[in-house]
């Protein structure tokens, strides 16, 4: 019953190495989005895309990059990864642009960067 | 630009006991408002949501929300938590004009069902 699947739950890295985290979904869905999640901020919106091969930048996109070549794909990118991009980051889909659709999340990665 | 304010960062409450996590958002232009709830080691998941019509709306394990738009508030509440509602809660807007790829999200608030 599982609908978005992050490939990675756990992963540890060191500082200035590349790091992909990847993000597919089976619904169908025309948008996906990362989220970075840290305690007492919330949700913030690194990146997100409504269609394959589009892009938008979301509110802290900075160090990040992302990929969508397919439709159910949607990868995250830290070029070179710093101490304060340890964090869970959470990837999320919905379908059409209206405000009232739900996201459906997946499980969550958490990275540590050392 | 909308925000979201969830008033309580952790809220611990007896088991059976009544409990209500507040929320107040920014805008005054319409908006849909949703709680989010994740267990632990899991992702979000939908709790309940107001789009339009009745201010009360229910949703799963006996939660509801009320709209309030004079006061921005839309209050998550449960009359009787069980221990198993230990979770953190997040309350999010989207705005009916921007569609829905901004929705803000609060902080979180984090609770905890004691025996």
């Amino acid at each position: 019953d599982v609908k978005v699947t992050q490939s990675s739950r756990y992963l540890v890295k060191r500082t200035g190495e590349k790091v992909f985290l990847e993000c597919v979904q089976d619904m169908d869905h025309e948008n996906m989005f990362w989220y970075r999640q840290d305690p007492g901020l919330g949700l913030r919106l690194i990146y997100f895309s409504y269609d394959v091969k589009m892009k938008e930048k979301g509110d802290i996109p900075e160090g990040y990059s992302v990929s969508r070549e397919k439709k159910e794909r949607f990868s995250l990118i830290l070029e070179s990864a710093s101490t304060n991009q340890t964090s869970m980051y959470l990837c999320a889909s919905s379908s059409g642009p209206s405000g009232a659709n739900v996201l459906t999340f997946g499980a969550g990665s958490r990275l540590t960067v050392l | 630009a909308q925000s979201v304010t969830q008033l309580d960062s952790q809220v611990p409450v007896f088991e059976e006991a009544p409990v209500e996590l507040r929320c107040n958002y920014s805008s005054s232009v319409s908006v849909y408002l949703f709680w989010y709830v994740q267990y632990p080691n899991q992702g979000l998941q939908l709790l309940l949501k107001y789009l339009s019509g009745s201010t009360l709306v229910k949703g799963i394990n006996g939660f509801e929300a009320e709209f309030n738009k004079s006061q921005t508030s839309f209050h998550l509440r449960k009359p009787s938590v069980h221990i198993s509602d230990t979770a953190e809660y997040f309350c999010a807007v989207s705005d009916r004009y921007t569609g829905g790829f901004k929705t803000i999200f609060g902080a979180g608030t984090r609770l905890f069902v004691k025996a």
